[in-house]
């Protein structure tokens, strides 16, 4: 079944780095827009960064990432990650990896990953 | 593009109608087709349960309906049932290509 996995959350000290993880399967990943969506505890849902299909040439982040995050793609591997430098106590969030079925459309969410940032 | 703004709560009784509102601007709900809705119960994804404004996707019920009118989008959820208890979180693209929220909706189940 079509089926996203996140892996790569945890506790990381502000100013420091973590790389998040997605797996995809049970469609054509390549064929597909990529997109991480995060939540902060008890806060509502932010989007954070897109990747267009194939390619991934084209790249679009949240002015409260940019500059710091960096979103990837490697379609041999069916996977969709997410580099995070400089991170702050305010980057703390459960990540969430979904694909939009189109640009209205956001209709496959992974688990979500944590992502803790404290000293 | 500010968050798009949601009333922080509703409530109703069960096989009651309640309606959700989300209001943007004119560049982005006012703008968009794609407006969609989103259902998260606690713990859990969220859920896509409204499409391009007022389409279900195979499988939603058909007690949930979305509309737009200028810049303001509404779901509504007619029968309320105690499954429909959850947040409930609007999205729409904006003429920056990138998407926006709303600010999220609690649904209370009386």
């Amino acid at each position: 079944q079509v089926q996203l996995v996140e892996s790569g959350g945890g506790l990381v000290e502000p100013g420091g780095s973590l790389r998040l993880s997605c797996a995809a399967s049970g469609f054509t990943f390549s064929d597909y827009y990529m997109t991480w969506i995060r939540q902060a505890p008890g806060k509502g849902l932010e989007w954070v960064s897109y990747i267009s299909s194939r390619s991934g040439s084209a790249m679009y982040y949240a002015d409260s990432v940019k500059g710091r995050f960096t979103i990837s793609r490697d379609n041999a591997k069916n996977s969709l990650y997410l580099q995070m430098n400089s991170l702050r106590v305010e980057d703390t969030a459960v990540y969430y990896c979904v694909r939009p079925a189109n640009w209205g459309s956001l209709d496959i969410w992974g688990q979500g990953a944590m992502v803790t940032v404290s000293s | 593009h500010s968050a798009l703004t949601q009333p922080a709560s509703v409530s109703g009784s069960p096989g009651q109608s309640i309606a959700i509102s989300c209001t943007g601007s004119s560049s982005d709900v006012g703008d968009s087709k794609y407006v969609s809705w989103y259902q998260q119960h606690p713990g859990k994804s969220p859920k896509l349960i409204i499409y391009d404004v007022s389409n279900r996707p195979s499988g939603v019920s058909d007690r949930f309906s979305g509309y737009k009118s200028g810049n303001t989008a509404s779901l509504t959820i007619s029968g309320l049932q105690a499954e429909d208890e959850a947040d409930y979180y609007c999205n729409s693209l904006t003429s920056s290509s990138t998407w926006v929220f709303g600010g999220g909706t609690k649904l209370t189940v009386l």
